[in-house]
């Protein structure tokens, strides 16, 4: 079966903290991508970053970084000096590269505090 | 490009009522997704399609849910006899399915709160 974990229900730091979100999943496919989206208050989901099974390079976007590893079918996200703004809900998602469905955790509530 | 709209933004409805959600996708995409989404967990997929082909349901997509993309394009998903468990966020989201492999990133809408009394 395939399965998403967040084990992190709700996180707080203060603001300029760096904060790791953690995503722990399951599959038995060779080949599967993984996401994070990120859910504001407003509602929309947006699209954080996607990773194919066979790049286990990390990758750093400005203050975002993906830590993954498949040792571990682990598939970490940090936020570096956090700010206000980044305060939302965060998801992480597996899609099998045989099906067309994206399948999310229960995502991470996270709290910038000022 | 104005992204995927959907409508209403928001719905009551007492119990028992029939309800329809309409969705928008980006025009150049081909692939458009529902999600149902409740308080505190992540979005659950429900059904898709391809141009205007439904090819996946969900389980949690009962007798009493119907979705239709007739012309490839919109997209509405109907819950006929609506109970209060069906109270949720309804997302809707598309992408375009390009020949090869690789995974679509989904774009989502803002999606259609219901709630039903």
């Amino acid at each position: 079966a395939q399965k998403v974990t967040q084990a992190q229900t709700e996180i707080s730091v203060v603001e300029k903290e760096d904060v790791t979100l953690d995503c722990v999943y399951e599959t038995r496919d060779t080949t599967y991508y993984l996401f994070w989206y990120k859910q504001p208050p407003s509602g929309e989901l947006v699209f954080l970053i996607r990773r194919n099974s066979f790049d286990e390079q990390n990758e750093i976007s400005g203050r975002y970084s993906w830590n993954f590893q498949k040792s571990t079918s682990s598939f970490n996200f940090t936020i570096t000096a956090s700010q206000v703004v980044d305060s939302a809900v965060y998801f992480c998602a597996l899609r099998m590269n045989r099906d067309d469905k994206i399948i999310f955790g229960k995502g991470t509530r996270l709290h910038i505090l000022p | 490009d104005t992204g995927v709209s959907q409508d209403p933004r928001h719905k009551i409805t007492k119990r028992g009522q029939n309800v329809t959600f309409r969705c928008d996708p980006i025009s150049e995409h081909n692939r458009l997704y529902w999600y149902r989404q409740t308080l505190g967990q992540g979005p659950e997929f429900l059904t898709y399609f391809q141009n205007e082909a439904q090819l996946e349901k969900s389980r949690l997509l009962s007798d009493r849910f119907s979705a239709e993309r007739p012309k490839g394009s919109f997209s509405t998903l109907e819950i006929q006899r609506t109970e209060q468990g069906d109270s949720a966020m309804y997302l809707c989201a598309s992408s375009l399915r390009q020949g090869g492999s690789g995974a679509n990133v989904l774009t989502f809408g803002a999606g259609s709160r219901l709630t039903v009394l």
